[in-house]
């Protein structure tokens, strides 16, 4: 059973550059979560995706956008690309019931030079 | 922001011993769910709490839940060494719907001596 898939695995761009992240939500599963995790830090909500609507936003700059396809796929776009965006970017993916929590990727790690 | 802070930050154990983690969060939950990571992987679910439960198990694992304290704590019985990583806890806050959005605090790093 394929968990959920994240691609690609790593990225370096150039500050000021575009990058769209893509994640594969777990079989069964609707709703799909993005998070950023910097280096020693937890992870940070960034927004979440659920029958192809953005319901639910973090604290984030409108740089960061998305999107989910009919097929529940999902879809981060960061524009602008600052050195600070170098991090850690998990997809989490869950079903109906949250008894078994989120499921998630095994992530991109992008690094902006 | 971070809603959780785990303690302590970092936790040396031998193997066969038992390893606690603690965390506290500032608002009122759904639920509380502990992870675990290894190595900047991705998180692993390993439980989920519901604010009307004081005490759950799972395997090796018994987690509690004091929601007049705001705070949680993380038991793993008779530790490995294939334990050793990374556990966040999670929190699910009240108010906002049935959305599920996650916030977790910085992490306890577990290493387990063989």
């Amino acid at each position: 059973d394929a968990g959920v898939t994240q691609s690609p695995t790593h990225l370096i761009k150039t500050r000021g550059q575009q990058v769209t992240l893509r994640c594969s939500p777990k079989s069964g599963h609707d709703t799909v979560s993005w998070y950023q995790q910097a280096l020693g830090q937890g992870p940070q909500f960034i927004f979440q995706y659920y029958e192809e609507e953005e319901r639910q936003r973090g604290n984030f700059p409108d740089r960061f956008s998305g999107h989910q396809f009919p097929n529940y796929s999902s879809e981060l776009n960061v524009n602008a690309l600052l050195l600070g965006d170098s991090a850690l970017y998990l997809c989490a993916s869950r079903g109906s019931t949250i008894v078994y929590g989120y499921t998630f990727g095994s992530g991109t790690r992008l690094t902006v030079v | 922001s971070q809603q959780g802070e785990e303690d302590p930050q970092a936790l040396s154990i031998q193997e066969g011993e038992n390893a606690t983690m603690n965390c506290s969060y500032k608002t009122s939950i759904n639920n509380l769910q502990w992870y675990r990571q290894n190595s900047g992987r991705g998180l692993v679910h390993l439980i989920l709490i519901r604010s009307n439960e004081r005490e759950k198990h799972s395997g090796r694992l018994r987690v509690t839940l004091d929601t007049s304290k705001k705070s949680s704590s993380l038991l793993i019985t008779a530790s490995r060494a294939a334990d050793t990583a990374s556990y966040f806890c999670a929190t699910d806050a009240k108010g906002g719907g049935s959305n599920y959005k996650l916030t977790f605090g910085k992490g306890t790093l577990l290493t387990v001596n063989p």
